[in-house]
């Protein structure tokens, strides 16, 4: 069975622009979460979403959003890029919202440099 | 707000050898999940281990096993017989129960000297 893939691995953007990341889950998995990783802030919630509902939503500035589709690929936005938004981005899927006996399964992460 | 701390940043250890991983975390929460996840440099993370807050005894999983003090709020890894292949960072996390959400600690880089 195919693991959770993200793309585009690596991403170079500058300041002002926007971008958009993709996660496609592990097939029959229908909960998809995002992570910000950083040096300075660890591993950061930034939502979570099951059946195309958002059902959950970290402390970010709206700059940050995201959506599911009706097959559970699941794509982040961030817009208005800031160098502080240079970060790995994790995409991790489960098969269920509840979580209860439904471990999160990680991607490989996209690289996001801002310049 | 939970948190969770990792308060060694850094931790090495001989092949072959045992090895400690410290996690402390602090929630009002009666029920929830602890996690130990590796990222070793392919950047994946990896659940190595789960633990539920309402169970008493302590996971295992082949080499990795825990030390779970709920009234104390301590969650330790104990990594046997370390392999090469057991290089990586280290993160504690904590959810709620019936949530998907983590909260993860600083990390802990582990090292393994041949």
């Amino acid at each position: 069975k195919a693991g959770v893939t993200q793309t585009p691995r690596y991403l170079i953007k500058t300041r002002g622009q926007q971008v958009t990341l993709s996660c496609s889950p592990i097939s029959g998995h229908r909960s998809v979460s995002w992570y910000q990783q950083t040096p300075g802030q660890g591993l950061q919630f930034l939502f979570e979403y099951f059946s195309e509902t958002q059902r959950n939503k970290g402390n970010f500035p709206g700059r940050f959003s995201g959506r599911q589709f009706s097959n559970s690929r699941s794509e982040m936005n961030v817009s208005t890029l800031e160098l502080g938004d240079s970060a790995l981005y994790l995409c991790a899927s489960s098969l269920s919202w509840t979580g209860t006996n439904s471990p999160l399964h990680f991607g490989n992460g996209t690289r996001l440099t801002v310049t | 707000a939970q948190t969770v701390t990792q308060s060694q940043p850094e931790m090495s250890v001989q092949e072959a050898e045992t090895v400690t991983l410290s996690c402390t975390y602090d929630t009002s929460e009666s029920d929830y999940y602890l996690f130990w996840y590796k990222q070793p440099p392919s950047r994946q993370m990896i659940l190595v281990i789960r633990q539920e807050a309402y169970k008493q005894q302590n996971a295992t999983e082949n080499r990795f096993s825990v030390n779970f003090q709920k009234a104390a709020k301590s969650f330790s890894l104990k990594i046997s017989d370390s392999q090469l292949g057991d290089a990586a960072m280290y993160f504690c996390a904590y959810s709620k129960k019936g949530a998907q959400k983590l909260v993860f600690g600083q990390g802990t880089r582990l090292t393994i000297n041949p």
